[in-house]
């Protein structure tokens, strides 16, 4: 079982609609949990970062985590070409000593289409 | 405010060759990360750096190594190439120098596209 899950996709979302991705994990110690976007060819870009349960908004984008069931989440709302992308979820499952050390899900590609 | 800087952003080399990878990091941040990125099986941790100590290190061979400058620029090292070593190697920063914790968050360069041969 992979630590950190997430669809592969891709996932079609018409221009303005929203975009949900999910994101679950296995360590129930972890404690910090990213979001990245990375384009075609370039690097990951950090969009999103939370630590609590709850929701956490940023502009479009809007985090949801639940530690109880090991679920994180990521909403792209009014979803724009521009955000077609692969979405990674990253989570830290170390609480001390190794900050940069992140699991990574292999990726949800997103298409918006016009 | 200038990012991660990685050098060389491309590079070819041959089986059995060696080869090393360069990262400055945001200027203040004082740890670095390195992570290898395939199609096949994403993004894989290599090892952290802080205070010019290696903190943390991932499943790879010891083929892979790296180390830290006081400046907190790093460097990694792949010796004895192999085919399988093609990759995109991601240098990341963290932890803005003035704070007390680290927020875990990463923030990547654009990386060094390595081919092996």
């Amino acid at each position: 079982q992979k630590e950190v899950e997430q669809n592969s996709g891709p996932l079609s979302v018409p221009e303005g609609a929203i975009a949900s991705l999910n994101c679950t994990y296995s360590d129930r110690g972890s404690q910090s949990f990213f979001w990245y976007r990375q384009y075609s060819g370039k690097s990951p870009e950090l969009i999103m970062s939370i630590y609590s349960n709850g929701d956490k908004e940023d502009g479009r984008f809007t985090a949801q985590l639940n530690k109880a069931s090991q679920y994180v989440s990521l909403l792209i709302r009014d979803s724009q070409p521009s955000d077609s992308a692969t979405y990674l979820c990253a989570v830290n499952t170390q609480t001390t000593d190794s900050w940069g050390k992140l699991q990574f899900g292999a990726g949800t590609q997103v298409v918006v289409t016009p | 405010k200038a990012g991660v800087t990685q050098t060389p952003r491309y590079l070819i080399k041959t089986r059995g060759q060696q080869v090393t990878l360069s990262c400055s990091p945001i200027s203040g941040h004082r740890s670095v990360s390195w992570y290898q990125q395939t199609p096949g099986q994403g993004l894989q941790f290599l090892f952290e750096y802080f205070s010019e100590t290696q903190r943390n290190k991932g499943n790879f061979p010891g083929r892979f190594s790296g180390r830290q400058f006081s400046n907190s620029r790093s460097e990694m090292n792949v010796s004895t190439l192999e085919l399988g070593d093609s990759a995109l190697y991601l240098c990341a920063s963290s932890f803005p120098s003035g704070r007390a914790t680290n927020t875990g968050e990463l923030f990547f360069g654009e990386g060094s596209r390595l081919t092996v041969l």
